[in-house]
């Protein structure tokens, strides 16, 4: 069973942050959060992961807190083409990576 | 370069007939994932290989389906005697041991008429 809690659906302006939260209560110390994204239609694609500090690519942020049991991504600047289903995920990193997936958030960007 | 590839895209069978679906993983990815997916639904867990390991088969839903891969790399989903609620998109993953991203194929849609 996923191990993670996401809200069912989120909208979000063309343009502002679009920021997705996700409960992990139950990880463990050597277990990293990972989001994910589908787009419809699409495979998922990988997005950002992070152990406990923060982590910004090209694509998000990632906001962990101190305690770890929950997390943020942050879309900075969402655009139509990031309406997708956004799943957060905890597993471990390295060689044994189970990725679970649970029934993600679904966030819809609007003009 | 290439990345994971599945054969067939879609595939429609008989009730009851056996059915073979194939990834291609990444070349020398070593670990590898199935997964279902029904419409409007989240993505289900059936099979994940890491290299030699034996392959964590705890999401297969029962023993009509089983899976195999070969020389550590192509990877075959077999449903045996498919049923209507076997139709779903099959997805699978692939992932180098050293990387945490894991790179999916489009998926085999299959529909049990």
């Amino acid at each position: 069973d996923a191990k993670t809690t996401q809200p069912p659906s989120m909208d979000c302006a063309e343009g502002r942050a679009a920021n997705l939260p996700c409960n992990h209560s139950t990880i463990s110390g050597n277990e990293y959060v990972y989001w994910y994204r589908q787009i419809h239609s699409q495979g998922p694609q990988y997005i950002i992961h992070g152990l406990k500090n923060n982590e910004t690519n090209e694509m998000a942020s990632l906001i962990i807190t101190e305690d770890r049991k929950s997390s943020t991504l942050i879309l900075p600047h969402a655009t139509l083409r990031d309406t997708a289903v956004y799943y957060c995920i905890v597993a471990f990193s390295g060689g044994y990576n189970k990725l679970i997936f649970g029934a993600g958030t679904r966030l819809a960007v609007h003009p | 370069g290439a990345g994971v590839s599945q054969s067939p895209s879609n595939k429609v069978t008989e009730k009851g007939k056996d059915v073979e679906l194939r990834c291609d993983p990444i070349s020398g990815h070593t670990a590898l994932y199935w997964y279902r997916q029904s419409l409007g639904q989240g993505l289900e867990f059936l099979i994940y290989f890491q290299g030699n390991s034996a392959p964590d088969k705890s999401g297969l839903p029962s023993d009509r389906f089983s899976a195999e891969r070969t020389g550590g790399s192509v990877s075959t989903l077999t449903i045996q005697r498919t049923q209507q609620e076997d139709s779903a998109v099959y997805l699978c993953a692939s992932r180098d041991r050293g990387s945490s991203e894991a790179f999916f194929g489009q998926g085999t849609r299959l529909t049990v008429v």
